[in-house]
């Protein structure tokens, strides 16, 4: 596509269910990205995926939090049993090369609410 | 810990005026420092800042880094309407940690 897409742009969930959060890449972006924002905070760092390499998983805040990217293209955002605090929009970037270049591309974010 | 902190967090201007927005930094290993404007949702890029004192433009928009200070400045003259958002300031490392951004509202 032309930009990064994320689906839902909305997600209200029950506290303890799971949730999976979906981006898809600009076309032939090697590199993608995964963000939360909550209010009034900047951006926090999650999990980068590049190429066929190992995710950097550095920025997950528990191991409720999890990712996949299949076939080097589209990914998804796995939160289980969500709790409140994880309410923020999440944001997926990609770039067309790895490594956090000076240009990542974002999407318009999920917004989730646990109630 | 890396930290990047920005201010003021909001700004409130007429349109007509001039605004500076700050970042300063704390981390190790500096690569860059990189501005985004966000409207609504999606961060956009505006600037990539590598060398202190060289200036970045475009159009009414332009940003400088001091890499001996540990920070960059974003300048807007001639704001308008349109310049309202959350500015994000970012320094890239071996990842990209963003500040808490500051807000800007543009008035009439």
């Amino acid at each position: 596509g032309a930009g990064v897409s994320q689906s839902p742009s909305n997600k209200v969930t029950e506290k303890g269910k799971d949730v999976e959060l979906r981006c898809d890449p600009i076309s032939g972006h090697t590199a993608l990205y995964w963000y939360r924002q909550s209010l009034g905070q900047g951006l926090e760092f999650l999990i980068y995926f590049q190429g066929n390499s190992a995710p950097d998983k550095s920025g997950l805040p528990s191991d409720r939090f999890s990712a996949e990217r299949t076939g080097g293209s589209v990914s998804t955002l796995t939160i289980q049993r969500t709790q409140q605090e994880d309410s923020a929009v999440y944001l997926c970037a990609s770039s067309i090369s790895g490594g956090f270049p000076g240009e990542l591309f974002f999407g318009e974010g999920s917004r989730l609410t646990v109630l | 810990e890396d930290k990047v902190v920005q201010s003021p967090l909001s700004l409130v201007v007429h349109e007509g005026d001039t605004v500076t927005l700050n970042c300063s930094y704390e981390v190790t290993n500096f690569r860059s420092l990189l501005w985004y404007k966000q409207e609504k949702k999606a961060p956009t890029f505006l600037f990539m800042l590598t060398s202190s004192g060289i200036e970045k433009k475009s159009g009414r928009l332009s940003s400088i880094l001091d890499k001996k200070e540990l920070f960059s400045i974003l300048n807007i003259t001639a704001t308008q309407t349109g310049d309202s958002a959350v500015y994000l300031c970012a320094v890239r490392t071996d990842k990209l940690i963003f500040g808490t951004g500051t807000r800007l509202q543009v008035f009439p």
